[in-house]
């Protein structure tokens, strides 16, 4: 059981590059998200998803995309990276009640 | 709109001492809590959480938070701090849809 797996681990772009993240989870959960972590400001919400087919924005989605056409996968893309968006980014999946979130070790993006 | 702030960007404390990582929270109705660890270079992974019930809740690795409805707050706290506890923590407010709002986080350094 592998849980959530993000490709890639790391990864430099240049300005004006276009990337996608993937993210993987074998849990069957309905509900994922995309968090990017900045020093100092914890983590906060990218994009998310609450079942096959739906997106929604979060607190922080200029300049990012994402879609979830399999239950297991929610892809973050990057049309065209700013230095702005140098972070590490999370993945994380849950199911719908009171229960906790899981999260991937993270994606560490880095824009020249 | 939830929130959670964490007052303090770092915690010295003395192997084998008591700990304590603050959070108070700000939400309109009643709060679903959670605390989550992270060691370097990792993703965040689950300490505990608090949706009803007993005040005081019990998590992994010898971790407890206590729930203060007065005081709105939800500290993290040990009875006796080992060197491996040093991580970042950060304590978080559910929103709808299970979305995540994070406070900036605490770095925890427990000394030999």
């Amino acid at each position: 059981n592998a849980g959530v797996t993000q490709t890639p681990k790391f990864r430099v772009l240049k300005t004006g590059q276009s990337m996608t993240l993937l993210c993987a989870q074998d849990m069957n959960h309905e509900y994922m998200y995309w968090y990017r972590q900045d020093p100092g400001m914890g983590l906060r919400l990218i994009h998310y998803s609450v079942g096959e087919g739906t997106t929604a924005k979060g607190e922080v989605p200029d300049g990012y995309n994402v879609s979830r056409l399999k239950k297991q996968n929610f892809l973050l893309g990057l049309e065209s990276a700013a230095p702005s968006q140098t972070s590490v980014y999370f993945c994380a999946s849950t199911q719908q009640g009171a229960t906790e979130a899981f999260f991937g070790q993270g994606t560490r993006l880095t824009v020249v | 709109a939830q929130s959670v702030a964490q007052p303090e960007d770092q915690v010295n404390v003395a192997e084998g001492n008591p700990l304590t990582v603050k959070c108070t929270y700000s939400v309109s109705g009643n709060p679903y809590l959670f605390w989550y660890v992270q060691y370097p270079n990792r993703g965040l992974q689950f300490l505990l959480k608090y949706i009803t019930g007993d005040n005081l809740v019990k998590g992994s690795y010898g971790f407890e938070a206590e729930f203060n409805k007065s005081q709105t707050s939800f500290h993290l706290k040990k009875p006796s701090a080992l060197v491996s506890d040093s991580a970042l923590y950060f304590c978080a407010v559910r929103e709808s849809f299970q979305k995540l709002v994070f406070g900036t986080g605490t770095r925890l350094l427990v000394s030999p």
